[in-house]
């Protein structure tokens, strides 16, 4: 069984760049979620996708957007990016929208300059 | 506003004894509580959960207990062993929104041997 991955591991970008994060679910599992975990912070819910639609959101700007591929796997794509994106990018799948329990990929460390 | 508030930054405990997490939270509608460990480079591991219709869960070395009225949760880990170094989140969702999983900002366990 493959667990959860991601891509790339670190990345650097300048102010008002875009960027493109990757995940790959666990086998077997139809719901992704991505976090936000800022220095010193516990994750911030960013979104989650399910059967390829969003299936709710938190208290981010539309500049986050995402996709969720017939495969599963996901991409998390952030716009103008902006000082404070910078931070590790999580990504976590379970296997439906009402299970609790998410398995993580190690995330992405974004620095924006 | 946080939500989940774990007050410890930091504990430090011998190899052995016991060590105990602590997890406040503020929103009564919170129905589903999680602890998650995580290494450096790594994401969070799912640890150990419980429902508000109990106090109490134990899986092996790990019990969380519940206590509603004080809105508090707190995992026990019993004995505690060198591989039990690693930061611990806390984590909350509601029954009207199962996908969003609210967190606290982690308690980094130090185990001396």
């Amino acid at each position: 069984e493959t667990g959860v991955t991601q891509s790339p591991t670190h990345l650097i970008k300048t102010r008002g760049q875009q960027v493109t994060l990757r995940c790959s679910s666990q086998s077997g599992h139809n719901t992704v979620s991505w976090y936000q975990q800022a220095l010193g912070q516990g994750p911030q819910f960013i979104f989650q996708y399910y059967r390829e639609e969003e299936n709710g959101r938190g208290n981010f700007p539309p500049r986050f957007s995402g996709l969720q591929f017939p495969n599963y796997s996901s991409e998390l794509n952030v716009n103008a990016l902006e000082l404070d994106d910078s931070a590790l990018y999580l990504c976590a799948s379970s296997s439906g929208v009402r299970e609790e329990t998410q398995y993580f990929g190690p995330g992405t460390r974004l620095l924006v300059l | 506003d946080q939500q989940v508030k774990q007050n410890s930054p930091s504990l430090s405990v011998q190899e052995g004894r016991i060590s105990i997490l602590n997890c406040d939270y503020t929103n009564s509608m919170f129905d589903y509580f999680l602890w998650y460990k995580k290494y450096p480079a790594e994401g969070p591991t799912f640890l150990i959960s419980i429902s508000s219709i109990k106090d109490k869960n134990e899986d092996g070395r790990f019990t969380v207990f519940l206590n509603k009225s004080a809105k508090h949760l707190s995992l026990h880990i019993v004995p505690s062993q060198p591989g039990d170094s690693a930061v611990y989140f806390c984590a909350a969702s509601a029954g009207d929104s199962n996908y969003q999983l609210i967190w606290g900002a982690g308690t980094k366990l130090i185990i001396k041997p």
